[in-house]
């Protein structure tokens, strides 16, 4: 069974604020995704890492961060939250070569006052 | 226009019934082809992966994949109120890495 951890689950906070979100995965896959949704809409892809010291960016244009020191390991930083971040962030990984699904976290919803 | 396209429902169906979902897609280049469940504010679960054109079966879903008509669909036999949830359907192709591009969802009601 995959094993994607996100912490925290709900977030509350003011505008400046910097916040860090956390994914972790404990099945040492290579790759890993974060993806930001809103309420019933689609999800859009904001970061990517194929392996440690490797980050993309996604899809969609974010003003988050995101670092890849440790395989397991991938958190996301917003340095200064602002209301247009409320959101949910869901976290992926995926593994093998040749492997194309990927395995979500349970998400992030963050809101931002 | 989206390269994957889905009816966001919602689609309201009596227990027991068969849940039909679909997606269209525009490039041809996508070989890899992967159903999510999504319930209310928790991630996206795997439920279904393909690959290329045929069909698949794991207990009451299957997946078919029709490329020359660039259509997939998930079928659910045997509803029940807990296959209430939002369905993606996502897909990928070789250059893209492992990227996947997702569709926008269906909503799907089973009602007891």
């Amino acid at each position: 069974e995959a094993d994607i951890y996100q912490t925290p689950r709900y977030l509350v906070i003011g505008t400046g604020k910097k916040i860090t979100l956390e994914c972790s995965q404990t099945m040492g896959h290579d790759k890993m995704y974060w993806y930001q949704q809103d309420p019933g809409m689609e999800l859009h892809l904001i970061h990517y890492s194929y392996g440690v010291n490797s980050t993309e960016k996604g899809d969609l244009s974010s003003e988050s961060t995101v670092s890849r020191i440790r395989t397991e390991h991938f958190p996301l930083t917003l340095e200064s939250a602002r209301p247009s971040h409320t959101s949910q962030y869901l976290c992926a990984s995926s593994g093998y070569s040749g492997s194309y699904e990927q395995y979500f976290g349970p998400g992030t919803r963050l809101t931002v006052t | 226009q989206k390269e994957v396209e889905q009816d966001p429902g919602p689609l309201s169906v009596p227990e027991g019934a068969i849940v039909s979902l679909n997606c269209t897609y525009s490039n041809s280049a996508f070989q890899y082809f992967m159903w999510y469940r999504q319930y209310s504010r928790k991630g996206p679960e795997l439920l279904m992966y393909t690959y290329s054109s045929g069909n698949k079966e794991d207990g009451r879903f299957t997946a078919q994949v029709d490329k020359s008509s660039k259509y997939i669909s998930l079928f659910i036999r045997d509803s029940q109120p807990s296959d209430s949830a939002t369905y993606l359907c996502a897909m990928s192709r070789r250059a893209a890495g492992n990227k996947l591009t997702f569709g926008g969802g269906t909503r799907v009601l089973v009602k007891p």
